[in-house]
């Protein structure tokens, strides 16, 4: 079983839609990232979280440290939000990121 | 602002050649991290160094090495290149090792062995 779940695995959303992914873990954890990947490969960071909720434009991230659990909200979602979202955590004790396999997301104009 | 900055973007080896990956942090970043993406895997952790010394160690083949440089940057050396080693490979920066500093991707160096 891997460290870090996420889900949907793939998502499709018509513009404007609010949107919800998803990020389970079963490690221990100092940090949890939220990233962006966009085809062609490059990772943007978007989110680093270890509680609470933040917020940025369209974007909201949140934590439960109790339940281990993290979800990414975009609202109003548009087409350029088209990426692969990736949830990542930093282990107690460790520098390492462990991945999650990511959710790829589609919006439609 | 400045990124961080991977050299070179692309890369086309053969089999059993050598490469060299650079990656140049943001300034004043002490930490770089080194992540391998397979085709359609999810990024694997290979090394990290802290203030020009190993910090971290993944699941870095033995014919890989790295090192930090005075000025930060680190390089990934690669030999005796395999058709499996093709992948994406990514740096990462952050001021200090400690948990909860933002980490700063390079856009990464696509590697294509042949």
């Amino acid at each position: 079983k891997n460290e870090v779940e996420q889900s949907p695995q793939n998502l499709t959303a018509q513009e404007g839609e609010f949107i919800t992914i998803n990020c389970s873990y079963s490690v221990g954890i100092s940090a949890l990232h939220w990233l962006q990947q966009h085809p062609g490969g490059g990772i943007v960071s978007l989110f680093m979280l270890s509680s609470g909720k933040k917020k940025h434009g369209r974007l909201i991230a949140t934590i439960n440290i109790q339940e281990k659990h993290s979800s990414l909200h975009i609202t109003a979602s548009h087409p350029r939000d088209s990426a692969v979202y990736i949830c990542a955590v930093r282990k107690g004790g460790s520098e390492k990121l462990v991945f999650g396999k990511g959710t790829k997301l589609t919006v439609n104009p | 602002a400045a990124g961080v900055i991977q050299s070179p973007r692309h890369l086309i080896k053969e089999k059993r050649e050598t490469a060299t990956l650079k990656c140049y942090p943001i300034p004043r970043h002490d930490t770089v991290y080194w992540y391998q993406q397979g085709p359609g895997q999810d990024p694997q952790f290979l090394i990290s160094f802290y203030e020009k010394m190993q910090s971290d160690k993944g699941s870095i083949p033995d014919r890989f090495s790295a090192q930090q440089f005075s000025d930060y940057h680190s390089e990934l050396n690669m030999s005796s290149l395999e058709l499996g080693d093709s992948a994406l490979y990514f740096c990462a920066s952050s001021f200090g090792p400690l948990p909860w500093s933002p980490l700063h991707f390079g856009n990464g160096t696509r590697l294509t062995v042949t």
